[in-house]
């Protein structure tokens, strides 16, 4: 399985501005994925990051909020814009690794919006 | 949308214990998955099953692949403190084989 670290693993940031969240994998793989999981709640697919074009987003989230980079096969970034309080959450990086299906998380990161 | 239904959503059970938990869909998954979520940490994949009627085993925990391929079920025997945590079962969505997962089952062990 692929091992993949975030930075940061946690802020304090204040309504209105902009977080981005950094994604690195230690092997090339070819679908990264983001996810959000609100207090207490299970996770919810924001994007797939994909390598040399535009992220494909879920339904109820949009490129403006949520902007997405993969400059290549290990690495993508997450950016959290003009941030609320109802933004508060952990933000998951997720990638598959080896059989189908199987899909591995990092640690995340932990958004409080004051 | 597909929608993945887990119970309980919450156990509590003494050190030792056995524990069940299970997942249900109204549509037919071919994968089903189950992760663990400790406290802080994301989600770790446990048990990935491929095929209907499948048992696969991991140390103390077995996990199940229903042979209509609309259920899955996790079993955990002799818990110990640090099976604590929320399970969460997964699985491929119709449309795009985009992973979705179930509310999760929190798993309390009393003192």
């Amino acid at each position: 399985s692929a091992v993949i670290s975030q930075k940061p693993s946690r802020d304090i940031c204040q309504r209105g501005t902009s977080l981005t969240i950094q994604c690195q994998v230690d092997s090339q793989v070819t679908m990264m994925f983001w996810y959000r999981q609100q207090p207490g709640q299970s996770l919810t697919l924001i994007a797939t990051a994909n390598q040399g074009s535009e992220a494909t987003y879920e339904s109820g989230f949009v490129i403006d909020k949520f902007p997405i980079s993969r400059p290549n096969l290990t690495f993508s970034t997450l950016t959290v814009s003009n941030m609320s309080p109802e933004d508060s959450s952990i933000y998951l990086c997720s990638v598959t690794s080896g059989p189908p299906y199987e899909q591995y998380f990092g640690p995340g990161t932990r958004l409080t919006v004051t | 949308g597909q929608q993945l239904n887990q119970s309980p959503q919450s156990m509590f059970i003494q050190e030792g214990e056995d524990v069940s938990m299970n997942c249900t869909s109204s549509s037919i998954f071919n994968t089903w998955l189950w992760y663990k979520q400790d406290p802080g940490e994301g989600p770790v994949l446990l048990i990935a099953l491929y095929k209907a009627g499948e048992l696969t085993s991991n140390g103390r925990l077995t996990a199940q692949f229903g042979i209509t391929r609309k259920d899955s079920f996790l079993n955990i025997s002799a818990s110990i403190p640090s099976d604590v945590g929320i399970y969460f079962c997964a699985g491929p969505r119709d449309r795009d084989d985009k992973i979705i997962f179930g509310k999760g089952t929190r798993l309390h062990i009393l003192p």
